[in-house]
């Protein structure tokens, strides 16, 4: 079953870093999205991402977040200047189409990948 | 109740019961919801969609009911295994397709 493939699985940087974190979506799927789950508490919403732009972000995707889809591939969130609440666990997602709720087309997620910020 | 924070609140259930969890979603204009399993270090799993033109919908050993009178969700797992033991999650889609997830039910499932 095809799947959204996330690297790296755990990231330690130093408070002020730059960090990279990139996702292979599912290949024909055309939207793009990033959550985050701080430890133990529940899922939440960062952006999403069609046809080479944003189309929505939440209030937490301030300044020091970006995307890019720089090739056919790959999809990625750039921390600018990690702070050490940034310390999460960070999903990235994707869906064929954006949801209505039709058959065989919803948001799947990849496994993750733990950001912690010292 | 639900609780914030590091208490997730938990079913506990004997292997071969049936299990349900429950989720109170707060937008009426909500107008799809899925039913997701976490295990722990890993990524939310896709188990079961419904619309909001629907009130009942079956899968594999799993069945969603929607009540959007009262705005809520369940989740109704048959014949509960070990397997099933992880953090449940409902999410609502709300506009575009940006999904809001609830605070998650924790299901331990003895053998």
């Amino acid at each position: 079953e095809p799947e959204v493939t996330q690297t790296p699985s755990h990231q330690v940087t130093q408070m002020g870093q730059e960090v990279i974190l990139r996702c292979v979506p599912i290949s024909n799927h055309l939207y793009f999205y990033w959550y985050r789950q701080i430890l133990g508490q529940k899922v939440e919403f960062l952006v999403s991402f069609y046809n080479n732009e944003i189309s929505e972000k939440s209030e937490i995707f301030d300044d020091q977040f970006s995307v890019e889809r720089p090739d056919g591939s790959n999809f990625t969130l750039k921390i600018r200047s990690t702070k050490l609440e940034d310390s999460a666990m960070y999903f990235c997602a994707s869906s064929r189409e954006t949801l209505t709720g039709a058959a065989g087309n919803t948001i799947y997620f990849g496994e993750g990948s733990w950001l912690t910020v010292v | 109740g639900e609780s914030v924070g590091l208490h997730l609140p938990t079913l506990s259930v004997q292997e071969g019961d049936n299990s349900i969890i429950n989720c109170a979603y707060s937008n009426s204009a909500s107008d799809y919801f899925i039913w997701y399993k976490q295990e722990s270090g890993k990524g939310p799993q896709f188990i079961i969609d419904i619309r909001s033109n629907m009130d009942k919908r079956q899968g594999q050993r799993v069945t969603v009911l929607l009540n959007k009178t009262v705005k809520h969700l369940s989740l109704q797992i048959a014949a509960t295994q070990p397997g099933d033991s992880a953090v449940y999650f409902c999410a609502e889609k709300r506009e575009y397709s940006t999904l809001t997830f609830g605070k998650g039910t924790m299901l331990l499932v003895s053998p």
